[in-house]
């Protein structure tokens, strides 16, 4: 079974940096594509980013690029995204989903990033 | 990017009714490998999203047989054949045909009357 546990949310000011993790359990995690997907408060889904099995092909969405930085250690199933020069407009519960074109069954409980002064 | 438009953004529906969403995608979803990525996401108050529908029409495991999806190049359906009070909710269709970006629709929101 797929499980998908996302941590390192928190409270940061604006211009500050947060590092987000997610430990995947549950499939063979070094051959798949990962993803971020966020959602404010209220709002709809937005895909962040995603990242190949083996690191070497990676992608962001327009507004986050230069910002964050998507990176995964396939020897202990982790993914991490670096948030660097957050925004207001970066507040957001963060998920990780395994990348099946398009996010898998399963998503985990997310992490609160909360960027304010 | 693929804009995803959805249609209605509310539904009001009475226990035991159908109800069905539509989503139109501004360019055809078949990928170039003939498949086409369009999937229906269900979010639950105060819950994570998941995946109910993959591929247009494919019920993910424990879905209920009451949802369904269906529609080709730009025009999907997601249709629940009986409302039940578990279904409240958003739902949203996304594309994963054309990314970068996968791209969302604005969500449906379902309540019970």
């Amino acid at each position: 079974e797929v499980q998908l546990v996302e941590s390192g949310g928190g409270l940061v000011q604006p211009g500050g940096s947060l590092r987000l993790s997610c430990v995947a359990s549950g499939f063979t995690y070094r051959i798949y594509w990962m993803s971020w997907v966020r959602q404010a408060s209220g709002k709809g889904l937005e895909w962040v980013a995603n990242l190949k099995g083996d690191g070497s092909q990676k992608y962001y969405v327009d507004s986050v690029r230069g910002r964050f930085s998507i990176s995964r250690d396939n020897t202990n199933n982790l993914l991490f995204l670096d948030m660097n020069n957050l925004r207001v407009e970066d507040t957001a519960v963060y998920y990780c989903v395994r990348d099946d074109w398009g996010p898998s069954k399963t998503w985990g409980q997310g992490t609160l990033v909360t960027v304010s002064s | 990017d693929v804009l995803m438009t959805q249609s209605p953004l509310s539904l009001s529906v009475t226990l035991g009714q159908p109800a069905s969403i539509s989503c139109k995608s501004s360019q055809s979803l078949v990928h170039s490998n003939g498949n086409t990525y369009l999937h229906w996401i269900q979010q639950r108050p105060g819950q994570s999203p998941r995946r109910l529908i993959y591929r247009v029409s494919n019920r993910d495991s424990g879905v209920p047989d009451r949802f369904s999806g269906s529609g080709s190049g730009t025009d999907f359906t997601l249709e629940i054949s009986r409302v039940e009070a578990e279904d409240v909710g958003v739902y949203y269709c996304l594309q994963g045909s054309h990314w970068p970006p996968w791209t969302f629709g604005q969500g449906t929101r379902v309540e019970i009357k």
